[in-house]
């Protein structure tokens, strides 16, 4: 158990450019969740799969937010056309079954600037 | 689906004394969970009650979840300055597997 791995940790980016994140998931957890938390908050949840079948994606999300988890393992979350209100930090969970906890990563830390 | 609600939204004591937090939530779950999280890092799994569990306990942490009230409590006892960070409950729905969260606890421990 390798834990849930997010890459990078940080990024700056000028508003208006695409950013990519990833999340390698702990192997055998077959679903994963992206969430979004500023200062002061809980995490938001964004969407999650189950395998490679995306379940569900909130309704606050706009379109310039997609995520892929081709082949049910890693996962990648994009933005495009970058705004200064997605600065936030981005983190990925991942879940064996519904008996057992969410294992979160460390995020990534995103600044639009 | 549903999130847990956490109160107090801050809760400041002295080392040694004991910390409640509460979480209220809305529908049926198929267990609830607690996470603990420090400044700039991930949310780290604390407690997880099953729906037919009414207490649960881990070293210096007792969990108590009443589904009657659809109500849970997160007991640290002799509590350290270390265990300052912001405390989360997410209870989980047996359909959808999905977890929300609310605004969580801010626990402050002062030396």
């Amino acid at each position: 158990d390798t834990g849930v791995s997010q890459n990078p940790r940080h990024k700056i980016t000028k508003r208006g450019q695409n950013v990519t994140f990833r999340c390698d998931p702990i192997s055998e957890h077959n679903r994963l969740y992206w969430y979004r938390q500023t200062l002061g908050q809980g995490p938001e949840f964004l969407t999650y799969f189950q395998n490679e079948a995306q379940l569900e994606k909130s309704r606050l999300l706009s379109d310039r937010f997609s995520a892929e988890r081709p082949k049910g393992s890693f996962s990648t979350l994009e933005i495009q056309r970058t705004e200064q209100g997605d600065s936030a930090m981005y983190l990925c969970a991942t879940l064996k079954d519904g008996y057992s906890p969410l294992h979160f990563g460390n995020g990534t830390r995103l600044t639009v600037t | 689906s549903q999130q847990g609600e956490e109160d107090p939204q801050a809760l400041s004591i002295q080392e040694g004394e004991n910390a409640t937090m509460n979480c209220s939530y809305k529908t049926s779950i198929n267990n609830l969970q607690w996470y603990r999280q420090n400044s700039g890092r991930g949310l780290v799994h604390l407690i997880l009650i099953r729906s037919n569990e009414r207490e649960k306990h881990s070293g210096r942490l007792r969990v108590t979840l009443d589904t009657s009230k659809k109500s849970s409590s997160l007991l640290i006892t002799a509590s350290r300055a270390a265990d300052t960070a912001s405390y989360f409950c997410a209870p989980l729905e047996g359909s959808n597997y999905k977890l929300t969260f609310g605004k969580g606890t801010l626990l402050t421990v002062n030396p």
